[in-house]
């Protein structure tokens, strides 16, 4: 099940400008997480929120978190070649039924290409 | 050097050949899992452990199997690997399930 969705699905900037990529989600979350790949490598973890907080910073990086719109964004200041990569969003998928135990699902990601 | 490590890194196989991708963690994490990621699907979760001898499904755990024997690995297996099983594979593992999750470099397979 998809829970977090990002949008747009594919951005191109010129190196020096800003990033900004959204996450929507449909359910209540514990925490939200964005993620940073490289071509066919690993993901590679970036900030966590929880669902108590709003605005969350990391170097270059600045997470915001709305609950009550159920959406989140990832801002990435003075963009450089090397951020060039795709960014997901992952939240926790709570099931309907209330039972069980949680687990991540993660959007289908932004594609950032940074050209120099 | 804290990690998580898969092997193999690329397979070839051919339909109905059993095999198993390896995963390891050293960072006694308790939550490990397993994901497939295909093109314009994203990242969708296979199985996941939550401890030793805990496994569950995840969203999509048809033609897979897992068992978690020791806190540090978690192998995948592919009883019967079919072509729409051509993907490429991750693990990861955290200290929980909603917790900073440390990925692998991935595994690409290709059944033939």
């Amino acid at each position: 099940s998809q829970q977090g969705e990002e949008d747009p699905q594919a951005l191109s900037i010129q190196e020096g400008e800003n990033a900004t990529m959204n996450c929507s989600y449909k359910t209540s979350i514990n925490n939200l997480q964005w993620y940073r790949q490289n071509s066919g490598r690993g993901l590679v973890h970036l900030i966590l929120i929880r669902s108590n907080e709003r605005e969350k910073h990391s170097g270059r990086l600045r997470v915001t978190l709305d609950t009550s719109k159920k959406s989140s964004s990832l801002l990435i200041t003075a963009s450089r070649a090397a951020d060039t990569a795709s960014y997901f969003c992952a939240t926790d998928a709570r099931p309907y039924s209330g039972a069980g135990s949680y687990q991540l699902t993660f959007g289908k990601g932004t594609k950032l290409s940074v050209i120099p | 050097e804290a990690q998580v490590t898969q092997n193999p890194r690329y397979l070839i196989t051919v339909t109905g050949k059993k095999l198993t991708v390896t995963c390891s963690q050293n960072m006694n994490h308790e939550y490990m899992s397993w994901y497939r990621q295909d093109p314009g699907l994203g990242l969708r979760q296979i199985y996941y452990s939550m401890n030793v001898e805990v496994t569950d499904k995840g969203d999509v755990p048809e033609g897979y199997k897992v068992s978690r024997k020791e806190k540090r690995n978690f192998p995948l297996i592919l009883e019967s690997p079919s072509p729409n099983q051509t993907s490429l594979y991750f693990c990861a593992s955290s200290f929980g399930g909603l917790e900073t999750q440390y990925f692998g470099p991935g595994t690409r397979l290709l059944v033939l």
